[in-house]
């Protein structure tokens, strides 16, 4: 079956990071790419970045640039996306989602995970 | 690249045509694409490329457009139709960005 399974909410301190897991299955891994969409809830879609499942290549938003980093792991077909230095608003939904091609950077997304809420705080 | 979608909010009858638009703040091309999401679900891709419905909707979803200026259009309305909308573009090189999304809800 082809899906995203994402890793169960967390909850961290301000300051601290958190490493969201998307375990794809189904589909041939390298052919795509995987991008990280977050949602304030009652809010609309950010666009957090991208990476190529072929050549780990990344995209990152420019406002995430400093404190994310995306990285897969071929051997369980498994895609991570490590968010640090974490703040208040940065309580969210935070989703993957299939993108159409491994060296394209930015493009539509076909199929998500179901979803990771990340709450942050004191 | 700003997305504004219009109208925030739609009040509409089951059986109605509906009308969604989005608007880049600069030129897209054609690399566009529609989503609709219901409470608690996941976003779920519509259409892409403006007008390419994906593998699985129905047909009364159509888009269309170019450029700056995009529609989405559900030709008669079905009760699970009701939910949000988001414009996404994903021009090439440059950052993906989403509309604010749409809402369409029951009249």
């Amino acid at each position: 079956q082809v899906q995203l399974v994402q890793s169960a909410g967390e909850v961290r301190r301000p300051g601290a990071s958190v490493k969201v897991a998307c375990k794809t299955s189904g589909y041939v891994f390298n052919s795509f790419g995987m991008a990280w969409v977050r949602q304030v809830p009652g809010q609309g879609l950010e666009w957090l970045g991208w990476i190529s499942a072929y050549k780990e290549n990344t995209n990152y938003a420019q406002k995430f640039q400093d404190r994310i980093t995306m990285t897969t792991d071929t051997s369980t077909t498994t895609v991570f996306m490590e968010l640090r230095r974490l703040r208040y608003d940065d309580t969210a939904v935070y989703y993957c989602a299939r993108t159409d091609s491994y060296i394209r950077e930015s493009s539509w997304s076909d199929l998500w995970g179901q979803g990771t809420l990340v709450t942050v705080s004191s | 690249i700003v997305m504004t979608q219009s109208p925030p909010t739609l009040s509409v009858s089951p059986g109605e045509r509906v009308t969604l638009s989005c608007r880049a703040s600069q030129s897209v091309s054609s690399d566009l694409a529609w989503y609709q999401q219901k409470p608690g679900q996941a976003p779920r891709l519509l259409i892409y490329d403006v007008s390419t419905r994906a593998p699985g909707i129905p047909a009364r979803f159509s888009g269309s457009g170019s450029g700056t200026d995009f529609t989405l259009t559900i030709s008669s309305l079905q009760s699970e139709d009701f939910a949000v909308y988001y414009c996404q573009q994903y021009n090439y090189r440059r950052p993906v960005t989403f509309g604010g999304g749409t809402k369409v809800d029951i009249k």
